[in-house]
């Protein structure tokens, strides 16, 4: 059965580094999300990726994180500056259409120190 | 600020009975609805989705939306030990990408 991957699962750096988080979503989807949790709180949408563009982004998004595409199969999510607040679970999730089903990945644990 | 409220918990429930969860949303736009499910330091696992108002079963789980009420439930037959794991309810708006989360309820089914 298709499945989101990503990689590494678990990720620790130092405050004010750059880390990069990697996702293939399933083959065929073309919505593609990324969302975090931080440890003991609820799921939080960060940003959706449609048709080569940002499509929606919430108030956590802000200049600090970026999203690609790079290939056809892969999806980033880029860190450029960490904070210690950064140290979370990031799940990447894709969906065939808008508002239809997610599916999510496995999830990045990061740890900021 | 769109919210989907959910009782924390735990519930407690014995193995063979039927647990039922619920959650209610804010956003009268909002028009699919997700539960899934969340084990300890795992991603979550989408168990239903349901965009009609009346039930959907998929074996033992039933999901019910009421749309005029903004409510949501779940409830799992014959529930095993390995159900035993955190619920989240998601909803998403009209025209929005985004899912909004529940914080969760936690179920514990006593063998």
């Amino acid at each position: 059965e298709p499945e989101v991957t990503q990689t590494p699962s678990h990720q620790v750096t130092q405050m004010g580094q750059e880390v990069i988080l990697r996702c293939v979503p399933i083959s065929n989807h073309l919505y593609f999300y990324w969302y975090r949790q931080i440890l003991g709180q609820k799921v939080e949408f960060l940003v959706s990726f449609y048709n080569n563009e940002i499509s929606e982004k919430s108030e956590i998004f802000d200049d600090q994180f970026s999203v690609e595409r790079p290939d056809g199969s892969n999806f980033t999510l880029k860190i450029r500056s960490t904070k210690l607040e950064d140290s979370a679970m990031y799940f990447c999730a894709s969906s065939e259409s808008m508002s239809d089903e997610q599916f999510f990945g496995p999830g990045t644990r990061l740890t900021v120190l | 600020q769109k919210e989907v409220e959910q009782n924390s918990g735990p519930l407690s429930v014995p193995e063979g009975a039927i647990a039922s969860l619920n959650c209610t949303y804010s956003d009268r736009g909002s028009q699919s609805f997700f539960w899934y499910r969340q084990y300890s330091g795992k991603s979550p696992e989408l168990i239903m989705s349901i965009y009609s108002n009346g039930d959907k079963e998929d074996g033992r789980f039933t999901a019910q939306l009421n749309k005029a009420s903004q409510y949501v439930s779940l409830l799992i037959r014959d529930s095993q030990p390995s159900d035993s794991a955190t619920y989240l309810c998601a909803d998403s708006g009209a025209g929005s990408y985004q899912l909004t989360f529940g914080k969760g309820t936690k179920l514990s089914v006593i063998p």
